[in-house]
């Protein structure tokens, strides 16, 4: 069974970086495309970044191009977001999801909070 | 970019009642390799999202049969066929034809009366 874990989230100042991990077990994600899917605290749910499962690709939310850096490294089995110049607005719990087009299974999430 | 319009948002629904809820995109879902990439979402309080249907009516292993989805074109509906207590939560629906972004409806709220 496929299970997504990720970590890294935490509470940061504004202008400040985090790197998010999601670590892979049950089948190897090399085969898939990746996402990052956030949502803000009692709000919905915001796509955030994706990746080609070879990495060749990336593709972002107008909000996050030019902070954010989504990443793979296949032969561990994992998947990276680098967030640099943090805003209030980021603060979400942070999902990766395994997929493309048939988007299916999200791991449990990690907290970033951005507050001063 | 595609947007997601999901109704109603707030849904109270008696146990053993039936439940249906609508998502219409703003264009037509139909991919160029003739699938139909629309996906629905469970969200249990305090728990991450999980996929009850993809491609309009697929169902994911392991879901009930009274979860069912149907629906065409930029038309989509979530049924229940008769509520347990179980199910309440939010439904999301998403859209994975026209990419980037990948989008979501503004989810639903179904609550047992």
């Amino acid at each position: 069974q496929v299970q997504l874990v990720e970590s890294g989230g935490g509470v940061v100042q504004p202008g400040r970086s985090l790197r998010l991990s999601c670590a892979a077990s049950g089948l190897s994600i090399n085969n898939y495309g990746m996402h990052w899917i956030r949502q803000a605290p009692g709000k919905g749910l915001e796509w955030v970044a994706a990746i080609w499962y070879d990495g060749s690709n990336q593709y972002y939310v107008d909000s996050v191009k030019g902070r954010f850096t989504i990443s793979r490294d296949n032969s561990e089995n994992m998947l990276f977001l680098q967030m640099n110049n943090l805003r209030v607005e980021d603060s979400a719990v942070y999902f990766c999801a395994k997929g493309w087009n048939d988007v299916g299974s999200w791991g449990q999430g990690t907290l970033v909070t951005v507050s001063s | 970019d595609v947007v997601m319009t999901q109704s109603p948002l707030s849904l109270p629904v008696s146990l053993g009642q039936p439940a249906s809820i609508s998502c219409r995109s703003s264009q037509s879902l139909v991919s160029s390799d003739g699938n139909t990439y629309l996906n629905w979402f469970q969200q249990r309080p305090g728990q991450s999202p999980r996929r009850l249907i993809y491609q309009v009516s697929k169902r994911e292993s392991g879901v009930p049969d009274r979860f069912s989805g149907s629906g065409s074109g930029t038309d989509f509906t979530l049924k229940i066929s008769r509520v347990e207590a179980e199910d309440a939560g939010l439904y999301y629906c998403m859209q994975a034809t026209h990419w980037p972004p990948w989008t979501f409806g503004q989810g639903t709220k179904v609550e047992i009366k």
